[in-house]
């Protein structure tokens, strides 16, 4: 069965650095997810990516935050300067239409020290 | 999009049926009942969907009231791996914004 995949499982970073957290999506797949989830906490949306651009965005989506499909397939989260904040899971997940569910991938656990 | 309520927690016996409750009574004529489910730490997995027809599959079935209020996952023999938090996510389908919107769940913890 077809999977979502992300890499790393795992990033430790120092406060204030660059993070790129990375996703491959089920193939045939068109739309795009971000999700984070904070130790404890339920799952909360970050941003939607369809036809190379953000569709919909949360209010945790600031513009420490970016996202883009670089080659095609991979599909990316880009914090520019982390906060001890935002040590979370972030999960992503894919949709083949808006019929269908969304499969989330493993997620990567993100430590800001 | 309409909220739902879950209970917090419940248990269930292993090889009983767990039958989870969830309310959406603000729900709209064009939207779906999602159930998920997160095992631990691990991303949030599909279970089953519906309109306003029951619907059955191979790992669950969900039982929609006949005004769509309210709705009932069943697990129909559930397992120690079963244990898990359960969410029930009403979201619009065919519109290209939506994304589930997550909300406490249930905890189930199956028991031998």
């Amino acid at each position: 069965e077809p999977e979502v995949t992300q890499t790393p499982s795992h990033q430790v970073t120092q406060m204030g650095q660059e993070v790129i957290l990375r996703c491959v999506p089920i193939s045939n797949h068109l739309y795009f997810y971000w999700y984070r989830q904070i130790l404890g906490q339920k799952v909360e949306f970050l941003v939607s990516f369809y036809n190379n651009e953000i569709s919909e965005k949360s209010e945790i989506f600031d513009d420490q935050f970016s996202v883009e499909r670089p080659d095609g397939s991979n599909f990316t989260l880009k914090i520019r300067s982390t906060k001890l904040e935002d040590s979370a899971m972030y999960f992503c997940a894919t949709l083949e239409s808006q019929l269908h569910e969304q499969f989330f991938g493993p997620g990567t656990r993100l430590t800001v020290l | 999009d309409a909220k739902t309520t879950q209970p917090t927690s419940m248990d269930c016996a292993e090889g009983r049926a767990a039958n989870l409750p969830c309310n959406h009574s603000t729900i709209s004529g064009n939207e779906y009942v999602y159930w998920y489910r997160q095992i631990h730490s691990q991303g949030p997995q599909y279970i089953i969907h519906g309109l306003k027809n029951n619907e059955t599959n191979e790992m669950a079935s969900l039982i929609i009231t006949e005004d769509r209020k309210s709705s009932t996952l069943i697990l129909p023999h559930a397992t120690l791996r079963d244990t898990a938090v359960y969410y029930c996510i009403v979201r619009v389908a065919g519109n290209n914004n939506n994304d589930m919107r997550f909300g406490a769940g249930t905890r189930l913890t199956v028991k031998p």
